[in-house]
């Protein structure tokens, strides 16, 4: 089974739309993490978490807002989608101490479009 | 605030050939990660620097660290075609990680 999981894989809204992606991780991670992926822009950060009460915002949160239910789930919710939310997102989580060259682990994405 | 720029953003390459993809970021960055990713995938780890002059190889990769000029890079030795992939820098400052827009290779037979 995969380490960190995200449901749905693909999903296609309507502008206006309320839609929440899901991620999952059993890797028992601290830190958890939200990116969008568009060509030519690399990944951006949306908002990152170190536990159910300390969540930040990353480089570009306006329009997202996110929920640590537990330290194994993270949703990133789009409250109102607009098709320039159109995007590839991924999750990531890594451990919060450090002790040697430790990574961050991703999940394998989900596409959404905004019609 | 931290941020990262690639260079280039696009490479086309022969097989046999070397070339290294440049990482510079803005500010301080506790640890400096390379992942490479193919299309229609995930990112998977390369490398994970933490201090200056770190160098780590892997096959015909190779990273390295110069904190004093806030670089990194990717040499990539011998190209063959497998290679061909994105490949993205990233710096990490208190846990914020933040992603190169990546250098897209592909390697010509």
């Amino acid at each position: 089974d995969a380490d960190v999981t995200q449901t749905p894989r693909n999903r296609i809204t309507k502008t206006g739309k309320r839609i929440m992606l899901e991620c999952s991780q059993t890797k028992g991670h601290d830190r958890m993490y939200w990116y969008r992926q568009d060509p030519g822009l690399g990944l951006r950060l949306i908002y990152y978490s170190f536990d159910v009460k300390d969540i930040n915002k990353g480089e570009i949160s306006d329009g997202y807002s996110v929920s640590r239910q537990a330290q194994a789930k993270f949703s990133l919710s789009l409250e109102s989608a607009i098709p320039n939310q159109t995007a590839l997102y991924f999750c990531a989580t890594g451990p919060r101490v450090r002790l040697g060259p430790d990574t961050q682990y991703f999940g394998p994405g989900t596409r959404l479009t905004v019609l | 605030e931290l941020k990262v720029e690639q260079n280039p953003l696009f490479l086309s390459m022969q097989e046999g050939k070397n070339y290294t993809i440049y990482c510079n970021y803005s500010t301080t960055s506790d640890r400096l990660y390379w992942y490479r990713q193919d299309p229609g995938k995930s990112l998977e780890s390369l490398f994970v620097l933490l201090s200056n002059g770190a160098v780590k190889q892997e096959g015909r990769l190779m990273a390295s660290l110069d904190t004093k000029a806030r670089l990194s890079t990717l040499h990539i030795t011998a190209a063959v075609h497998d290679l061909s992939a994105t490949y993205f820098c990233a710096g990490d400052r208190d846990d914020k990680i933040i992603f190169g827009k990546g250098t897209r290779l592909h390697i010509l037979p």
